[in-house]
């Protein structure tokens, strides 16, 4: 079974800064998705990506196969990226298998 | 827009109270899923099902079971609640062809 771990576990940045959270895997996978909570709330897909980058807004994601790595990055922080970000792995048609999560609080 | 829709936002039920958790997807996914999420726990795959009538048990199956009888309809049952079976559940769907992933709202369940 693939293991997925995420760092940092927590993470607080002011507002403006560059964020960058890191997912590693242990066995190739179809694809990686990046997950976003907001306290209380649901889960929402950012990315689903299977190589290179993806480019949402403010959110950048990357992922390198050989290295079984994936970056989530966040240019110019706000307070309203405060939320749990969550990697998780799936091959071929199997579940999905998720990081614990990276809890991000940015302070204005 | 994809959609999942779980029918109860939050739900008090009583010890030993038999408990439907209703899922339905608008996307014609055949794969559907059920999660319950603990706080230090993260996301723990209960059971999912990758077309009608088929079930398979995830990592925590005891103490639940499931039905798939529609393709866009996903049950979660608590044959006999209890209390350490307070959490959060979600459901998602997921295409089999693009991999794409959506997870309902969630239901806050408290066991009494």
């Amino acid at each position: 079974k693939n293991e997925v771990e995420q760092s940092p576990q927590n993470l607080t940045a002011q507002e403006g800064e560059f964020i960058t959270i890191n997912c590693s895997y242990s066995v190739g996978i179809s694809a990686l998705h990046w997950l976003q909570q907001h306290p209380g709330g649901g889960i929402v897909s950012l990315f689903m990506l299977s190589s290179g980058k993806k480019k949402h807004g403010r959110l950048i994601a990357t992922i390198n196969i050989q290295e079984k790595h994936s970056s989530l990055h966040i240019t110019a922080s706000h307070p309203r990226d405060s939320a749990v970000y969550i990697c998780a792995v799936g091959v071929g048609n199997t579940p999905l298998v998720f990081g614990k999560g990276t809890r991000l609080s940015v302070i204005a | 827009d994809v959609k999942v829709t779980q029918s109860s936002r939050y739900l008090v039920k009583r010890t030993g109270e038999k408990v439907f958790l209703e899922c339905v997807q608008d996307m014609d996914h055949e794969n559907m899923f059920w999660y319950r999420q603990d706080p230090g726990l993260g996301l723990r795959l209960i059971y999912f099902s990758y077309d009608v009538k088929m079930k398979e048990k995830g990592d925590i199956p005891e103490g639940y079971s499931v039905s798939r009888e529609k393709k866009e309809r996903f049950s979660l049952i608590l044959e006999s609640a209890s209390t350490n079976q307070t959490s959060m559940y979600l459901c998602a769907s997921e295409s089999s062809s693009n991999y794409g992933y959506t997870f309902g709202s969630g239901t806050r369940l408290t066991v009494v």
